[in-house]
């Protein structure tokens, strides 16, 4: 079935350091690959996403990265800031199928030490 | 521009109760997913509604859990004869239409059992 996971499952930076999360995912299928955000006991936010033609996508201080023949998709915070600390979940999901519906990774605890 | 909203926000059942749960999607958005979210893990789809029709509904309990999205008025999820392992947060999100990448998470109900 469709799967995806996701490293590391805690990560801690200092302020102004760079963060780097990591998904692989199992349906070869799969062509959506957003990223969410979410503090604790609030709603998943979007924060970027990124479609299967596109190897790479930048938002001011995000970024991620494509990799369809590995299967592999990153997320990239750079110069990071205490309010970036949050829970972050990758996901993926197929165009073409009926239900569009999200499989989310394990989530990663991000942790900006100022 | 009301995002989607969810509620109650907080929900609390005895063994043996049923939970309503209720989604009201975006202003224009005709399609609702269902999401679960149990203690420190990550989102499992559980269901995908357009309004009158049930799209998806692999990730649902066979048993106890059904999800309707009328016409009118908001879609619910409903639990019955809640045990203590459905204690979560129960996400909603809405997008436009079939074929949209993007959703848009409410705020979460979270259910706790007692």
């Amino acid at each position: 079935g469709e799967n995806v996971e996701q490293h590391p499952s805690t990560l801690s930076v200092q302020e102004g350091d760079s963060a780097v999360i990591k998904c692989t995912y199992s349906d070869s299928a799969s062509n959506y690959f957003p990223w969410y955000k979410q503090e604790l006991g609030k709603r998943p936010q979007l924060i970027i996403d990124i479609r299967s033609n596109v190897g790479e996508k930048k938002d001011q201080r995000i970024a991620v990265t494509l990799n369809k023949t590995a299967k592999h998709f990153s997320l990239h915070i750079t110069e990071t800031q205490p309010e970036d600390s949050a829970v972050y979940f990758c996901a993926a999901s197929m165009d073409g199928g009926a239900t569009n519906k999200l499989i989310f990774g394990t989530g990663t605890l991000l942790a900006v030490q100022p | 521009n009301a995002g989607v909203m969810q509620n109650p926000r907080h929900l609390v059942r005895r063994r043996g109760q049923e939970a309503r749960l209720r989604c009201s999607p975006m202003k224009g958005h005709s399609h609702v997913y269902w999401y679960r979210q149990l203690p420190e893990e990550g989102l499992k789809f559980m269901v995908y509604l357009q309004k009158e029709n049930i799209i998806d509904e692999s990730g649902m309990p066979k048993e106890r859990f059904s999800a309707e999205f009328p016409k009118e008025g908001p879609s619910i999820l409903r639990i019955q004869q809640v045990v203590r392992g459905d204690s979560a947060a129960y996400f909603c999100a809405s997008s436009p239409r079939q074929g949209t990448w993007e959703q848009y998470f409410g705020p979460g109900t979270r259910l706790t059992v007692t």
